[in-house]
């Protein structure tokens, strides 16, 4: 386990619903970031939060929602998804936001993997 | 354009070999590099960092290199076993600008018993 925990773990949704992905994290970090890995793709950052404020958002379409009510928790609310954003969606934290000189490495949740009909 | 380019078809090897995986990095300026695992259905696991001003790093079987002329890590496997069959990731942290890490496609290891 490394700390980082996502539910669920599986998620088959309409393309009308909505629905949202919880991340939790046990390890006192102070950064947490959403990424998306699609087959054969490298994966792709969406959201970084840094002391519950966001920093970077990706270019990701206005469909995908995030929310860092605490340090601890990070969601991703979703609605009118497309078949393509089908795919396995990754949490992670750092103890502090990725820079030049923090020298950090990523703990990454197991992933949520999402199915849009 | 950027890119991270990590070889896209599987690595087969037979056990207690050596394996040897590349990340070839074109138009990035990295601070530093990390090499992931990453298992079927499941999240990555940090292996290692190096950073720019070092060119070796190691930990038990595991080694990387860094060659910030060539643009190019190299990570080592030693020993290797069938249990380290997995997709190894490489990912760039820059100096400037985006404060997450960049990965690679992954390179695919398949250690034969």
């Amino acid at each position: 386990e490394t700390g980082v925990t996502q539910t669920p773990r599986h998620l088959v949704m309409g393309m009308t619903n909505k629905k949202s992905l919880k991340c939790e994290q046990h390890l006192g970090h102070n950064a947490m970031y959403w990424y998306k890995q699609s087959a054969k793709k490298p994966l792709e950052l969406m959201f970084v939060y840094s002391l519950e404020e966001r920093v970077e958002n990706n270019s990701v379409p206005s469909r995908f929602s995030p929310e860092c009510p605490n340090s601890s928790h990070l969601f991703l609310h979703l609605h009118t998804l497309q078949p393509e954003d089908s795919a396995l969606y990754l949490c992670a934290s750092s103890q502090r936001i990725l820079a030049a000189h923090t020298y950090n490495e990523q703990f990454f949740g197991p992933g949520t993997r999402l199915t849009v009909l | 354009s950027q890119k991270i380019e990590q070889n896209s078809e599987a690595l087969n090897i037979q056990e207690g070999k050596t394996a040897t995986l590349t990340c070839n990095y074109t138009n990035y300026s990295p601070a530093y590099l990390q090499w992931y695992r990453q298992d079927p259905g499941r999240g990555p696991v940090f292996l290692l960092l190096i950073r720019e001003n070092e060119k070796e790093k190691r930990k038990e079987r595991l080694k990387v290199t860094f060659d910030t002329t060539l643009k190019q890590s190299l990570f080592h496997i030693t020993a290797s076993q069938p249990a380290d069959s997995a997709t190894y990731l490489c990912a760039l942290v820059m100096d400037t600008g985006r404060r997450a890490l960049t990965f690679g496609s992954g390179t695919r290891l398949q250690v034969q018993p």
